[in-house]
């Protein structure tokens, strides 16, 4: 069968706060960022990107905020709703013309009513 | 309308026995890519096509192969499976290379008895 997997970061959120997912990149030279929503059994579903010569994006219910001097993302999400419960991943594009992605671990969100 | 296309969504083979995984794609992206993801953890990435061109990640074992026959259809090949390959494997494309989205597919579960 398949190998026991590591226990994801979990975040624990109530119905209608904000919930705030953080994630340190590794490559300096990462040019473009892009935050995916899994859901339990389903593909990587695109939120939203930002591109290096930015440091904030808003879409909708949702931000993202970037700082290149600490290698930092975040994704920001507002009036958290049960939908909104699913593993979070953020993913570097590492600069090469491959447009090849290294994603992060992964942070598990849980809405409580 | 779904845009990647995998099939079957779940497989199950036996040790040792060679099974091939399906993607397809209507969105005529060059780019498609080939991940694993296990659970609890990140996709790992194992290859991927720009156009014709095969690029292989450096640690994918042998075991693991790919085709793209046409711009809208790439095979996966595991030639001997072991119970260590069972996970969801996703398929992804992209635009072009470089800075673009990736768009997943709905991934294929393999079962490795």
């Amino acid at each position: 069968g398949e190998s026991v997997g590591l226990h994801l970061p979990t975040l624990s959120v109530q119905e209608g706060d904000n919930s705030i997912i953080n994630c340190a990149y590794s490559n300096s030279a990462s040019d473009y960022f892009i935050w995916y929503k899994q859901e339990s059994g389903k593909g990587p579903q695109f939120i939203i990107d930002i591109r290096s010569n930015m440091d904030k994006r808003q879409g909708q219910r949702v931000t993202v905020l970037l700082n290149k001097t600490v290698k930092h993302l975040s994704l920001q999400i507002a009036a958290t709703q049960p939908g909104d419960s699913a593993v979070y991943f953020c993913a570097e594009n590492l600069g090469d013309s491959w447009g090849k992605l290294q994603f992060g671990a992964g942070t598990q969100v849980v809405v409580t009513p | 309308d779904a845009m990647v296309i995998q099939n079957p969504r779940y497989q199950v083979t036996q040790f040792g026995k060679p099974v091939t995984l399906s993607c397809s794609q209507t969105l005529n992206h060059n780019v498609m890519y080939w991940y694993q993801q296990k659970s609890s953890q990140a996709p790992k990435l194992l290859f991927h096509y720009y156009d014709k061109d095969f690029n292989n990640e450096a640690d994918t074992p042998d075991n693991f192969q790919s085709r793209r026959p046409n711009t809208s259809f790439c095979f996966l090949d595991i030639r001997s499976p072991g119970l260590g390959d069972a996970a969801m494997y996703l398929c992804a494309t992209s635009r072009d290379g470089g800075a673009y989205e990736q768009y997943f597919g709905p991934g294929t579960r393999l079962t490795v008895t």
